[in-house]
């Protein structure tokens, strides 16, 4: 398997511009996520889906911030409108149900570092 | 108050030492306990998994939790340069698969 599959990689946008970052989770995860990285406040959970349904988004900043996810193999996180305060990277994780502990651990994609300029 | 505190580093020992690395956390609930490993422009990679209290090894690297204490420890015993890498411990009430909550992580230098 490749992992978890996160484009771009890196991203450079001018304020004000929509900001599409996609994912590809691992095949037969059920769970996906989308976190936010900065220096200052580390990793934040924004949304997570459980089966494509968005269970979580409490962590989304604001009505800026939109993520779908219409099948299991993709989901993407859009900015619209673009701010220098949403540079930061981004990763998307998935994870496969049920109990137990490193099996179901997540599996992180390596990120798409975002500066908005 | 964070949910998770972590201190914040850096942290940096000569080859070989044992080094401790630590987070606290306010939610009762979390039952489930991790440490990610993160290297410079990567993904963080899950290390340890601990439920519940108690301590768990794996090699080089052990991870103890106290709950009565709310108070996580990894230990990494023989530090080599190869795990010069940033610690995140993590937490979760109902799962290592579900919604989980990050420290900030630390960042380890360790000098050949």
């Amino acid at each position: 398997d490749a992992g978890v599959i996160q484009s771009p990689r890196h991203e450079v946008t001018e304020m004000g511009q929509e900001v599409t970052l996609r994912c590809k989770p691992i095949s037969g995860h059920d769970y996906l996520f989308w976190y936010r990285q900065t220096m200052m406040r580390g990793l934040e959970l924004l949304i997570y889906f459980n089966n494509n349904v968005p269970i979580d988004d409490s962590g989304m900043p604001e009505d800026r911030f939109s993520a779908k996810m219409p099948n299991a193999s993709f989901s993407t996180l859009k900015i619209q409108p673009s701010e220098p305060r949403d540079s930061a990277v981004y990763f998307c994780a998935s994870s496969k149900g049920g109990t137990g502990g490193y099996n179901y651990g997540y599996t992180f994609g390596s990120g798409t570092r975002l500066t908005v300029v | 108050q964070k949910e998770v505190e972590q201190d914040p580093g850096p942290l940096s020992v000569p080859e070989g030492a044992i080094v401790s690395l630590n987070c606290t956390y306010s939610n009762s609930a979390f039952q489930y306990f991790m440490w990610y490993r993160q290297y410079s422009r990567k993904g963080p990679e899950l290390l340890m998994y601990t439920y519940s209290s108690g301590n768990k090894e794996d090699g080089r690297f052990t991870a103890q939790v106290d709950k009565s204490s709310k108070y996580i420890s990894l230990f990494i015993r023989d530090s080599q340069p190869s795990d010069s890498a940033t610690y995140l411990c993590a937490m979760s009430v109902s799962g290592a698969n579900s919604k989980l909550t990050f420290g900030k992580g630390i960042t380890l230098s360790v000098r050949p």
